[in-house]
């Protein structure tokens, strides 16, 4: 059964102070990996997608990367508007041409300033 | 802008009643997406459609239907046989599976759904 699970389930840092969030993965062959930001009561919103093993991309204070396992997200010198939850998916190999992408259940992360 | 507009943005249901959740997308989008959202666990996947007319049953379609008349409309009906509709429902859509490298789901803001 293909499944995600992501790590801590609630993370509080300082401003500045940088970290790494896990997302752990079983899957029948993957095809990609996305990585979402989620305000309280706002939908998902992008962040990135990983293909391969060894791709790394990066946005701002944001950084993403993948291996055959798993995958981090590595946050630098965090600010207080970069509190919210993160939420990882994976899209299996998939059945019928369907895009159905396994979702872990989100790391809550809290800057305080 | 594009984008995926859901409403109503809070909706509540009485026992016994059908009600009906709006997923709107202007991104020219094939394929759209409902999941359900509870607290500490992942999105799950209700119903999904890669093309207009066509549609198929998620992780947990028991509950709910879906309609897919046109393009950038994507309907969903949280019937009275849904025991336990409260939760935040997303809305989401992406353009079809291209067999690799595909473009990610982007989703609207929700709708909360509440029993009364």
């Amino acid at each position: 059964e293909d499944q995600v699970t992501q790590s801590p389930e609630a993370l509080r840092l300082q401003e500045g102070e940088s970290s790494s969030l896990n997302c752990s993965y079983t899957v029948s062959g993957l095809r990609g990996l996305f990585w979402y930001r989620q305000d309280p009561g706002k939908g998902p919103e992008f962040l990135f997608t990983l293909y391969s093993a060894g791709e790394e991309k990066e946005k701002e204070r944001l950084k993403a990367t993948l291996t055959k396992k798993e995958s981090f997200l590595h946050i630098t010198a965090p600010k207080p508007e970069d509190s919210a939850t993160y939420l990882c998916a994976v899209q299996p190999t998939p059945i019928q041409g369907a895009q159905k992408l396994v979702f872990g259940q989100g790391t809550r992360l809290t800057i305080n300033p | 802008d594009g984008g995926i507009t859901q409403s109503p943005k809070y909706l509540f249901r009485k026992e016994g009643q059908n009600v009906t959740l709006s997923c709107e997308q202007n991104l020219n989008h094939d394929a759209m997406y409902w999941y359900r959202q509870d607290p500490g666990q992942g999105l799950r996947l209700i119903y999904y459609s890669q093309i207009v007319n066509d549609f198929q049953k998620g992780d947990i379609a028991e509950g709910y239907s879906v309609s897919r008349e046109k393009k950038e409309s994507f309907p969903l009906t949280v019937t009275s046989a849904q025991k336990n509709p409260t939760a935040f429902y997303l809305c989401a859509s992406s353009p079809r599976d291209r067999g690799s490298r595909n473009q990610p789901q982007h989703f609207g803001d929700g709708t909360r759904l509440s029993i009364l």
